[in-house]
């Protein structure tokens, strides 16, 4: 069975500084999908990144991006200047090949920018 | 993301109450999901649908019911609710016929916070 691991439950950063948070997974598909969801205080859950494993280019959306190790089955996101905006919960998500719709989601980082 | 809609947004009920959780969307996707969060174990799975006519069950079905009434409704019940059924939420949708990379993706509706007393 598909799991997901976030191994840092909170973490905290300076303002305008870098953090990354670390995700790890185990599976035995060779094509899945992995996504980095935000959750902020609203409660509403906002896609921030989406990787396809055939893909070796880390994907990067504006001051987000990715580390993608496929060997390692390893997805951490890396958030540049971050922002008094990013402080929330990000989620890891792992969905497979297998059609069955299904995302897997980590337990969570609790992420505090700090001014 | 208005596009996916749930109400109530909060609701609080007693034990054995039937609660219905209602879920809408915009988008035009086919596949519909119910998921709960609980704090320090993520979002699970409790139904999903990829169309009007079919339902499937999630990890966690026991206790729920779901019901599409059609391609933009997916409504969440709990028969005979429980306390260990407080939680938050979320609806969800996808569309298979999205660009290559993003049909898997998922867009959340804001999430119902459940209670039950």
């Amino acid at each position: 069975a598909q799991t997901v691991t976030q191994s840092q439950p909170e973490m905290s950063v300076q303002e305008a500084e870098t953090v990354t948070l670390s995700c790890t997974y185990d599976t035995s598909e060779s094509n899945y999908y992995l996504f980095w969801y935000k959750q902020p205080p609203s409660r509403q859950m906002i896609l921030v990144i989406r990787q396809e494993a055939y893909k070796q280019q880390n994907a990067t959306e504006n001051r987000f991006s990715v580390n993608f190790q496929k060997a390692a089955k390893s997805f951490s996101l890396k958030i540049s200047d971050s922002q008094l905006g990013d402080t929330a919960m990000y989620f890891c998500a792992f969905h497979g090949s297998s059609n069955t719709g299904k995302l897997i989601f980590g337990q969570g980082t609790t992420l505090q920018v700090k001014p | 993301d208005a596009d996916v809609t749930q109400t109530p947004r909060n609701r609080i009920t007693k034990t054995g109450k039937r609660i219905m959780l209602e879920c809408s969307q915009t988008k035009g996707h086919d596949r519909m999901y119910w998921y709960r969060q609980d704090p320090g174990l993520g979002l699970r799975l409790i139904y999903y649908s990829f169309d009007v006519k079919d339902i499937n069950k999630g990890e966690i079905s026991d206790g729920y019911s779901v019901s599409r009434q059609a391609q933009a409704k997916f409504s969440l019940s709990l028969e005979s609710a429980i306390p260990n059924q407080t939680a938050l939420y979320f609806c969800a949708t996808s569309d298979p016929r999205a660009l290559a990379g993003a049909e898997e993706t998922q867009y959340f509706g804001p999430g119902t916070r459940l209670l039950v007393l």
